[in-house]
């Protein structure tokens, strides 16, 4: 069964500053994809980044871009030039062919001014 | 576009009760899903519609749990009798066609069982 992990439960980070939040999985699967979503504390989650594993090219949008390593089973994501409304919860999520989303525990990310 | 919509916001009910929540998904998008968060834990699969039809269940924790998805278009989740664990975040999403595309998720419902 696949799993996903997230190990930073909080972390914080100065506006303006660079911050990178770690994801592993674990597949014997050699097609998925990988996620990241955000749920800001007004609730509504909504997809940060994808990235589907027969690609090399890690993805990026904006000031989000993902260091995806399949060999080592990891998906970290890196917020640059954090702002204030980064502040949120942010899940790692893995999905394969059968349809369903394998989220981490998630990583409860504060952006301080 | 409108997205992904969830009633309620929050629900307080007592051990025992029913509750029902709705989800109305994106127009168009024949594939729906429902998640679980239990406080302080990962957010868990339930099940998957497409259109009307359950693609699969394996998420849902027992028989107390019923799902419908009427006509394809919106979708209920009722938990009869509500027992405690049952509490949690009750996340809907939606996606378009294939089962890669991307799910859009709803704010969630808030369910408090006393």
């Amino acid at each position: 069964a696949q799993t996903v992990t997230q190990s930073q439960p909080e972390m914080s980070v100065q506006e303006a500053e660079t911050v990178t939040l770690s994801c592993t999985y674990d597949t014997s699967e050699s097609n998925y994809y990988l996620f990241w979503y955000k749920q800001p504390p007004s609730r509504q989650m909504i997809l940060v980044i994808r990235q589907e594993a027969y690609k090399q090219q890690n993805a990026t949008e904006n000031r989000f871009s993902v260091n995806f390593q399949k060999a080592a089973k990891s998906f970290s994501l890196k917020i640059s030039d954090s702002q204030l409304g980064d502040t949120a919860m942010y899940f790692c999520a893995y999905y394969n062919q059968g349809g369903k989303l394998i989220f981490g525990q998630g990583t409860e990310l504060s952006v301080k001014p | 576009e409108a997205g992904v919509t969830q009633f309620p916001s929050h629900s307080v009910i007592e051990k025992g009760q029913t509750v029902t929540l709705r989800c109305d998904p994106i127009s168009g998008h024949d594939n729906l899903y429902w998640y679980r968060r239990v406080m302080g834990k990962e957010i868990k699969f339930l099940l998957h519609f497409v259109k009307e039809s359950k693609q699969d269940e394996s998420g849902m924790p027992n028989n107390r749990f019923l799902a419908e998805r009427t006509g394809g278009t919106y979708s209920t989740l009722k938990v009869q009798p509500a027992e405690l664990e049952d509490s949690g975040v009750y996340f809907c999403a939606s996606s378009r066609g294939g089962i890669t595309d991307t799910q859009y998720f709803g704010p969630g419902t808030r369910l408090t069982v006393l």
